[in-house]
């Protein structure tokens, strides 16, 4: 029972480069969501996809572009990273595009750009 | 002014004592209100959902106030393995648009001693 997984759990950019971060849930969730965390903040959303072959602007998607890839995958790609992004992401996923429904969440990425 | 807000704590609490926090929302038309609880380095994880009515879940008892814009957590009988990071989670409103959306507060620390 793997949940949601993300890979990598650990990347270190230099300012400029690029990188994708992946995820997937084997729960057969509709709904998928990327966040960001910083020190002192609660977690804030970049980019959703409330279901298959939809993805929205969340709270903060500056600098970061999604793909739905399918049902399971849905990958955050930063084109050129900022120290600004320096951050611990989580993708969370839920079974259904609504507020009472639970949101469960990978382990996280922790990027430092430098 | 932050949507969600709550006291960074750390809240230093003897093993088999009770801790209650608050926090508090600014958007009046959130209408899904949760606690996750979050380990160090760890992703968050829900661990209720609070209903208007209040409710419980072993030791630990929510409460929501819609009147006054807060929801609080009590830990009865304190246990070791209680100390973590408490984050409020509160959905942005009843549109089809913000019904998955979710604001997170920053988290209340508590630690149990021994």
């Amino acid at each position: 029972n793997a949940g949601v997984t993300q890979t990598p759990k650990f990347q270190v950019l230099k300012t400029g480069q690029s990188m994708t971060l992946q995820c997937a849930q084997d729960m057969n969730h509709n709904s998928m969501y990327w966040y960001r965390q910083d020190p002192g903040m609660g977690l804030r959303l970049i980019y959703y996809s409330a279901s298959e072959g939809t993805t929205d602007k969340g709270e903060v998607p500056n600098g970061y572009n999604v793909s739905r890839l399918n049902k399971r995958e849905f990958s955050l790609r930063l084109e050129s990273a900022a120290p600004s992004q320096t951050s611990v992401y989580f993708c969370a996923s839920s079974e259904q595009w609504r507020g009472a429904e639970t949101q469960y969440f990978g382990p996280g990425t922790r990027l430092l750009v430098l | 002014r932050k949507e969600v807000e709550q006291d960074p704590g750390p809240f230093n609490v003897p093993e088999g004592a009770t801790v209650a926090f608050n926090c508090t929302y600014s958007n009046s038309a959130s209408q899904s209100f949760f606690w996750y609880r979050q380990d160090c380095r760890k992703e968050p994880k829900l661990l209720m959902s609070v209903y208007s009515s209040g409710n419980e879940d072993g030791r630990f008892t929510a409460q929501l106030n819609r009147a006054s814009q807060y929801i609080s957590l009590l830990i009865r009988d304190s246990k070791l393995s209680d100390s973590a990071t408490y984050l409020c989670v509160v959905n942005r409103g009843a549109t089809t648009d913000s019904w998955g959306k979710l604001q997170f507060g920053a988290g209340t620390q508590v630690v149990v001693t021994p």
